[in-house]
């Protein structure tokens, strides 16, 4: 059976610092990939989505960046956090234009 | 843009009562999702509805789809407490979600 993996899964970071947030499947081949943002109480906003290996769409221009350097990895990066950068990151995968499936999520906190 | 707009925001019942939310798109589609969340968590995938079909039954969930006013609703029966959670909508050709409707079922 299929599997997302996501982590870390809560993490506090200073203003100006790096991250790295990594998402693995498991039991799939060349999934569609996605990062969502989530503010608190907002509804989700699509920020990458990778339809193969080093296959990027970004929908948001920002600071953050999205990388698949293997089929079933998916990295959402920053050089220099934000504090508008925080928030509740969630990746997900889809078999083509099938449903999603959602990782437990990634709580950001910027300081 | 978003596709999926998910109304009203927010909805209180009382247990045992139907919810009904609703959810409009705006361009042609080959599908439509219904997704709910946790407070905290990822999504789940509830149901999923195809263009051609206009009504959908899973367990106390009832989806219906009308393609002319591109527009679906989710209808839970008997709600529970345990129905507490945000649910959401996202169409296939554009896996982008909106605020989602807050659905609390007082017990």
């Amino acid at each position: 059976s299929q599997t997302i993996h996501q982590w870390p899964a809560t993490l506090v970071q200073p203003v100006g610092s790096p991250l790295s947030l990594e998402c693995t499947v498991e039991g799939t081949s060349n999934p569609n990939l996605y990062w969502y943002r989530q503010a608190a109480g907002r509804g989700l906003q699509l920020l990458f989505y990778s339809v193969g290996i080093g296959q990027i769409s970004s929908e948001v221009p920002q600071n953050l960046s999205a990388s698949r350097p293997q089929d079933r990895q998916f990295i959402l990066s920053s050089k220099k956090l934000l504090l508008s950068d925080s928030g509740f990151y969630l990746c997900a995968w889809s078999a083509g234009a099938g449903e999603l499936f959602f990782g437990e999520g990634s709580r950001l906190t910027v300081l | 843009s978003q596709q999926g707009e998910e109304d009203p925001q927010a909805l209180s019942i009382q247990e045992g009562e139907n919810a009904t939310m609703n959810c409009s798109y705006k361009t042609s589609i080959n599908n439509l999702q219904w997704y709910r969340q946790n407070s905290g968590r990822g999504l789940v995938h509830l149901i999923l509805i195809r263009s051609n079909e206009r009504e959908k039954h899973s367990g106390r969930l009832r989806v219906t789809l009308d393609t002319s006013k591109k527009s679906s609703s989710l209808l839970i029966t008997a709600s529970r407490a345990a129905d507490t959670a945000s649910y959401f909508c996202a169409t296939n050709n554009d896996m982008r979600f909106g605020a989602g409707t807050r659905l609390t079922v007082k017990p």
